[in-house]
């Protein structure tokens, strides 16, 4: 049974370019997470989906980021005109439908803006 | 709103040494408890949990203790080793706040030899 995956693993954008993470969750899991990590910081929520729906967006910036879960394929974390404030880890995690907290993260992708 | 609050890192430990990281949370209600571990270059994953008051979450050695009455949950381990070097975070669920997990700021372990 395959975790979660996350792709691209390291990602190098130039200003202004955009970004696509992807995150293909467990098989069974229907919530999928967000989370942005810097060094020396804590996660940081970002945004939780199920299948077509945007259940909590709070943690995102109101421009350039949006986040979709398609009824078919991966989850997708898009940033728009990338700036080098952009350059984080990225990490998703998923869970089961009851939602008990215990989530699965993929190994995450780190991108760099240079 | 829910908290949660960690021990400032770093942790820096000599193998064998007993470990206590200490964590805190403010909730309402009655939320669930987690402590979830980072390895290096590595996502996180679920080390223990607790889902009520007094119960005892263990895996790897490592055991914490759902105390309602000081609202923690400190995570302790007997004899750590060079492998349990990481970053570990506290987090709650409650029922409210869309039932996302809310996170401590993390503390990192490093075990030397």
């Amino acid at each position: 049974n395959a975790g979660v995956m996350q792709n691209p693993r390291h990602l190098v954008r130039r200003r202004g370019q955009e970004a696509r993470l992807r995150c293909s969750p467990m098989k069974g899991h229907s919530h999928v997470y967000w989370y942005r990590q810097l060094p020396e910081e804590g996660l940081k929520f970002m945004v939780y989906l199920q299948k077509e729906n945007i259940i909590d967006e709070s943690g995102m910036p109101k421009e350039r980021f949006s986040a979709e879960f398609p009824k078919e394929g991966p989850s997708i974390l898009r940033i728009q005109q990338v700036v080098r404030g952009d350059s984080a880890a990225y990490f998703c995690a998923t869970g089961q439908a009851t939602n008990t907290g215990e989530l699965f993260f993929g190994e995450g992708s780190r991108l760099t803006v240079l | 709103g829910d908290s949660v609050t960690q021990m400032e890192g770093p942790v820096t430990l000599s193998e064998e040494a007993f470990l206590t990281i200490n964590c805190t949370y403010t909730a309402t209600g009655y939320p669930s408890l987690f402590w979830y571990v980072q390895y290096p270059g590595e996502g996180l994953q679920l080390l223990l949990k607790a889902t009520k008051a007094d119960d005892k979450g263990s895996n790897k050695g490592f055991e914490a203790t759902y105390r309602k009455e000081t609202t923690s949950f400190h995570l302790e381990k007997g004899s750590v080793q060079v492998s349990d070097s990481a970053v570990y975070f506290c987090a709650l669920l409650n029922a409210g706040n869309n039932r996302k997990l809310i996170w401590g700021l993390g503390t990192s372990l490093a075990v030397n030899p």
